[in-house]
């Protein structure tokens, strides 16, 4: 699975669109792009997910370039309760071997959302 | 509420010691993984199965086991537990495997090793 960057921290005040950047520049052509959050040591939170097109759901909106090397998870109106650790993870459909499946984390963004 | 149960929520033991995770799936889902989130490691994943069978093994340790019984939940056991294994312990379901099946994580069991 292509590796993820992401910042480590970001602060989006109550109300405010909060838009959380993501590089995955080794990402192929079959891989998708994930957003989980986490809130305080609760289980992580599907959020959205994509191959190639952007996507919209309830929670939130994944902006993915045209090239596939980065995006961007939009949450529209944040508020105190979107305070969280955002993971940005790039995974291939059914690839067998050991990856199979598996989510790879890596630290993610703690976004602070503020009144 | 993702539809995935995790019990117990929080056990503490000694060294030495071993116990078991069990985890209830979202109805329908036939893969379940199982992650461990500590504080220097992050979340890691363990292992997989699918439908009963293992299907993809992570940094799960000997002393750690793991199965899926035919009514689809899981149970993580841990033996010989040392200090260092204090963590949460996530289960997480889905319908398939891979891409793109969204993964649905359950509240966590933590786990306190004394």
């Amino acid at each position: 699975d292509a590796k993820t960057t992401q910042p480590p921290s970001m602060d989006c005040a109550e109300g405010r669109a909060a838009n959380l950047p993501c590089n995955h520049s080794t990402i192929s052509g079959n891989e998708y792009v994930y957003w989980y959050r986490q809130i305080h040591s609760q289980g992580p939170q599907y959020i959205i997910h994509g191959l190639k097109n952007n996507e919209t759901n309830e929670m939130a909106s994944l902006i993915i370039t045209e090239d596939r090397k980065s995006s961007t998870l939009i949450l529209p109106h944040a508020t105190l309760r979107d305070t969280a650790v955002y993971y940005c993870i790039v995974r291939a459909p059914n690839a067998g071997g050991t990856s199979y499946g598996k989510l790879t984390f890596g630290q993610g963004t703690i976004l602070t959302v503020h009144p | 509420d993702s539809g995935v149960t995790q019990t117990p929520k929080h056990l503490i033991t000694a060294t030495g010691q071993r116990v078991t995770l069990r985890c209830s799936p979202r109805s329908g889902d036939l893969s379940v993984y199982w992650y461990q989130q500590s504080l220097d490691q992050g979340l890691q994943f363990l292992i997989q199965y699918y439908n009963g069978e293992e299907r993809a093994k992570g940094n799960i340790l000997e002393r750690f086991s793991a199965q899926q019984f035919p009514d689809l939940h899981s149970e993580l056991n841990l033996s010989s537990l040392e200090l260092g294994d204090s963590a949460l312990y996530f289960c997480a379901s889905s319908v398939g495997t891979g891409a793109p099946h969204e993964q649905f994580f359950g509240p966590g069991t933590r786990l306190t090793v004394l």
